[in-house]
C-alpha cells in the first residue's frame, strides 16, 4: 500500500544511547518532515527536507539530526538521547499535487 | 502570539448536534489551509482542504475568511464517531511547505 512507513513502532531507549527512526514513503513526494507530539503541545517540526540532499531544522532540532539521501527515505537520528526526548514522533510527506501531507503511523519513543 | 491558534476544548456536544471550530492564522500571506483529524494515539489525517469560497463534504463545511484570518469547521448531525481531535493546518507562502500545525481541539460527542 501507497504511504508512509515508519519504524520502529515502540522503542525504549537509556539516556544517552542513540538510534535512528526510519521513515520512507513510496509517493514520491519530494518534501518530507519529522514532527514530534507532547500532551499539550501539539505538532513541531523538528526537521524537514524539500528533497534528496536538501534538509532544514524545524522548530525543535536540537538533539536530532537528519539525512536525506534519496527521495524515499528520511531517516531521523537521535544523538545522545535524552529523558525530554520521551514523545510520538511522526514522519510526513507531501509534494507538488500532493493534498495535504501524508503521515506515517508514528513511533512512540520513551526515554529512561 | 502563536501562529496557528484554536480552543483546545473539550467542546462535549450530544449526538446530533452541530458544532463548530474556529482557527486563527498570523501570516497573513499563508496560502493553503486544512483540517485535519486525529484519534487518540493515531497519526493525523486529512479531513478536508480549506477553500476560498468555502466547502462541503457530507456533514462537514470548512470555511476561510482572509480578511480576519481565520478558517472554521462546521459539523452538522455529529456522531459518536466523530469523536477525535481536530487540528487546524496552514500552509504559509508557496512551495515552502512548513506546514504549520496548531494544537487541536478535542471533541466529544455524547450519546
Amino acid at each position: 500500500n501507497a504511504g508512509v512507513t515508519q519504524t520502529p513502532k515502540f522503542q525504549v531507549l537509556k539516556t544517552g544511547q542513540s538510534m535512528t527512526l526510519q521513515c520512507a514513503q513510496d509517493m514520491n513526494h519530494e518534501y518530507m518532515s519529522w514532527y514530534r507530539q507532547d500532551p499539550g503541545m501539539g505538532l513541531r517540526l523538528i526537521h524537514y527536507s524539500v528533497g534528496a540532499g536538501i534538509t532544514d531544522q524545524g522548530e525543535v532540532p536540537n538533539g536530532y539530526n537528519v539525512s536525506r539521501s534519496t527521495t524515499e527515505d528520511f531517516p531521523l537520528r537521535l544523538l545522545s538521547a535524552a529523558p525530554s526526548q520521551t514523545s510520538v514522533y511522526f514522519c510526513a510527506s507531501g509534494g507538488e499535487g500532493a493534498l495535504g501531507y501524508t503521515f506515517g503511523s508514528g513511533t512512540r519513543l520513551t526515554v529512561v | 502570539r502563536k501562529e496557528v491558534e484554536q480552543d483546545p476544548g473539550p467542546f462535549n456536544v450530544p449526538e446530533g448536534a452541530t458544532v463548530a471550530f474556529n482557527c486563527t492564522y498570523s501570516n497573513s500571506a499563508s496560502q493553503s489551509f486544512f483540517w485535519y483529524r486525529q484519534d487518540c494515539r493515531k497519526e493525523p489525517k486529512l479531513l478536508m482542504s480549506v477553500y476560498s469560497s468555502g466547502n462541503e463534504d457530507g456533514r462537514f463545511t470548512a470555511q476561510l475568511n482572509r480578511a480576519s484570518q481565520y478558517i472554521s469547521l462546521l459539523i452538522r448531525d455529529s456522531k459518536l464517531s466523530d469523536s477525535a481531535t481536530y487540528l487546524c493546518v496552514v500552509m504559509p507562502p508557496p512551495g515552502t511547505y512548513k506546514y504549520i500545525f496548531g494544537t487541536g481541539t478535542r471533541l466529544k460527542v455524547l450519546a
